[in-house]
């Protein structure tokens, strides 16, 4: 099974401030990463997929990065509503598996 | 509009079993590779199984192999999941997934469904 890394676990950032969330894979997934926003009792939406595509309808200061087994979720300028919890997950190999999450609070 | 409503969760003793239904709306449902997503109180997100477009085609978490079962209807635009043998450890609310066209991304999702094994 391929294990997903995420850090930091959690990340306290004020609105305006840029935020960078990492995600380490156990063995290369190439560019089949995706990442998903869940905001508390809600659940997740897919922000990114294949490392780098915006989903449909997710702003442009959203944007993904990487391959192999080093990903990059970066939120340029954060918003109130971007506050949640972001997961990596990948398809490079069955079972499909998702990271621990990382946590974006306000400062 | 995509919705996907999930039913059939509740409060079940060890060993039991139950049905999750997922009924679909506002997509072909007969296009689409569908999933069942898990997640334990406070923790994190687990998938549990996929299904290809008829049926024919299914894959488990090593977890689930063996107790729980992935089925559909395409005549209904239902998604079932049957569970056996449950264990405290399956407590968690599942989410019914649908994949973003063959791609096993998660595009759309429904609201979830409380399952609670306790005695």
């Amino acid at each position: 099974e391929i294990v997903l890394t995420q850090s930091p676990a959690t990340l306290s950032l004020s609105p305006g401030e840029g935020a960078t969330l990492s995600c380490r894979a156990s063995q290369s997934v190439s560019s089949y990463l995706a990442w998903y926003q869940q905001k508390p009792g809600q659940a997740p939406r897919l922000l990114i997929y294949d490392a780098s595509n915006r989903a449909t309808g997710i702003p442009a200061r959203f944007s993904g990065s990487g391959s192999g087994t080093d990903f990059t979720l970066t939120i340029s300028s954060l918003e109130p509503e971007d506050f949640a919890v972001y997961y990596c997950q990948q398809r490079s190999r069955w079972p499909l598996t998702f990271g621990g999450g990382t946590k974006v609070g306000i400062k | 509009e995509v919705q996907l409503v999930e039913s059939g969760g509740g409060l079940i003793q060890p060993g039991g079993s139950l049905r999750l239904s997922c009924a679909a709306s506002g997509f072909t449902f007969s296009s689409y590779w569908m999933h069942w997503v898990r997640q334990a109180p406070g923790k994190g997100l687990v998938w549990v199984s996929h299904i290809n477009v008829d049926g024919s085609g299914t894959n488990y978490a090593d977890s689930v192999r063996g107790r729980f079962t992935i089925s559909r209807d395409n005549a209904k635009n239902t998604l079932y999941l049957q569970m056996n043998s449950l264990r405290a450890e399956d407590t968690a609310v599942y989410y019914c997934v649908r994949d973003l066209k063959t791609t096993n991304w998660f595009d759309s999702w429904g609201q979830g469904t409380l399952v609670t094994v306790s005695s």
